[in-house]
């Protein structure tokens, strides 16, 4: 798949709400995916989205889609020292696989 | 079920050789996928079976990968004459067919070609 864009780094302190942002490109995709990455692990569903909504809570996670710019963004409120890790976005296509961005790290700071 | 497992975590094989990976999904999961991730990348699509019929392979990096899936469950990942640039992590994922919304991945298999 072509490219799915993510910034490569934010910091945020301990408490504040974090704000991942990503551009994918696949107009048709169905669902679009948040996974979580811990350093040396694999990849943790966090949440998806599917493509007929605007918004999606989930606990402490806020998705937010804007089809028409080709946008999806995750909100985690509260965020915690464990929610440092890097994020993935990711657009489904073909009906079976994903096209991931390089992730976003997230660094939480006390 | 405790999720997607992989084995062995980490595997160091020095160049020309050949290793295999071995991934057993969720146990009803019908879908099985493999992915490759190199550093500072996200994971990239190499193939996925649907029962034991592999549907899609053109992404396999080159004739020197292969993957099985003979019964339907378990799956292996095989790369022959491993060459540095195979470095990477490789990750199994499975789903239920027609349940695009929730693909599970494992831990993956590190490798390292010296």
């Amino acid at each position: 798949g072509e490219d799915v864009e993510q910034s490569l780094f934010l910091s945020v302190r301990e408490g504040d709400s974090s704000v991942i942002n990503c551009t994918y490109t696949d107009s048709s995709s169905t669902y679009l995916y948040w996974y979580k990455q811990e350093p040396g692990a694999g990849l943790q569903l966090l949440t998806y989205i599917f493509s007929n909504m605007d918004m999606k809570q989930d606990q402490r996670l806020t998705v937010l889609l804007n089809k028409k710019d080709k946008h999806l963004s995750l909100r985690i409120a509260d965020t915690q020292t464990g929610d440092s890790a890097i994020y993935f976005c990711a657009e489904g296509y073909s009906g079976y696989a994903l096209n991931f961005g390089k992730g976003t790290s997230l660094l939480v700071t006390p | 079920d405790t999720g997607v497992s992989q084995d062995p975590r980490h595997k160091i094989t020095k160049r020309g050789q050949n290793v295999t990976f071995r991934c057993d999904p969720i146990s009803e999961h019908n879908r099985l996928y493999w992915y490759r991730q190199t550093l500072g990348q996200g994971p990239e699509f190499l193939t996925y079976f649907q029962n034991e019929a592999q549907l899609e392979k053109s992404r396999l990096l080159s004739d020197r990968f292969s993957a099985e899936r003979p019964k339907g469950s378990f799956s292996t990942l095989e790369i022959q004459r491993t060459e540095q640039g195979d470095s990477a992590m490789y990750l199994c994922a499975s789903s239920l067919e027609g349940s695009l919304n929730t693909i599970y991945f494992g831990e993956g298999s590190w490798l390292t070609v010296v």
